[in-house]
């Protein structure tokens, strides 16, 4: 079975930090992009990084930029997000997605359960 | 940056009845869109990629059509497992992959 299992979440203060992590089993983790996305709560879905299958090409979201990095271990199939300087908008829901598709036409699936991030003092 | 734009924000719609969600795109994005399911507390769920192929073990009374900017989804007689949030997402001119609002599906 595909899985993804997201952790790391938790409570942080603003401008503090924290590494999600994204637990790939099922598939040939290698071989694949991965994504994060994420939802503030009661909000609609907004991506946040993408990260090729080896590590070549790594993309963020304007508003993560410079604050957030993405990487990943293929030999650990794991991929995780650390994330700097946060703020009370960073607030959400976080998800990794599989990138699935094709010659960089990609949608998401699966999706992991997600982890909760609340930056609050 | 492609906006998406789903419309209604919210749709009422008794259980055996049809319902149809649109998206629309700020430019072409072709065929390359995706709706995703998603259900209180649930991770969203791919249900359609392609604009009109159905993901493996999705139900045939979900149906995706459209290309260009305009896109709909249609689900043909609602069951009581299908009330809940759908989103489009288009991957044709990315980064960023971009998401339409969503539409709330609720029980008539």
């Amino acid at each position: 079975e595909v899985q993804l299992v997201e952790s790391g979440g938790g409570l942080v203060q603003p401008g503090g930090s924290l590494r999600l992590s994204c637990a790939a089993s099922g598939f040939t983790f290698s071989s694949y992009s991965m994504n994060w996305v994420r939802q503030a709560p009661g909000k609609g879905l907004e991506w946040v990084s993408y990260i090729s299958s080896g590590s070549s090409t790594i993309y963020y979201a304007d508003s993560v930029k410079g604050r957030f990095t993405i990487s990943r271990d293929n030999a650990k199939n794991s991929l995780y997000l650390q994330m700097n300087s946060l703020r009370a908008e960073d607030t959400a829901v976080y998800y990794c997605a599989r990138g699935y598709g094709g010659k960089a036409k990609n949608w998401f699936d699966p999706w992991g359960q997600g982890t909760l991030v609340t930056v609050s003092s | 940056e492609v906006v998406m734009t789903q419309s209604p924000a919210t749709l009422s719609v008794s259980p055996g009845e049809r319902a149809t969600l649109s998206c629309r795109a700020s430019q072409s994005v072709s065929s390359n869109l995706a709706w995703y399911q998603q259900k209180p507390g649930q991770a969203p769920r791919l249900l359609i990629y392609g604009a009109s192929t159905r993901a493996t073990g999705i139900p045939a009374r979900f149906s995706g059509s459209g290309s260009g900017t305009e896109f709909t989804l249609t689900i043909s007689s609602l069951q009581s497992e299908d009330f809940a949030v759908y989103y489009c997402q288009q991957y044709n001119n990315w980064p960023p992959y971009t998401f339409g609002q969503g539409t709330k599906l609720e029980i008539k």
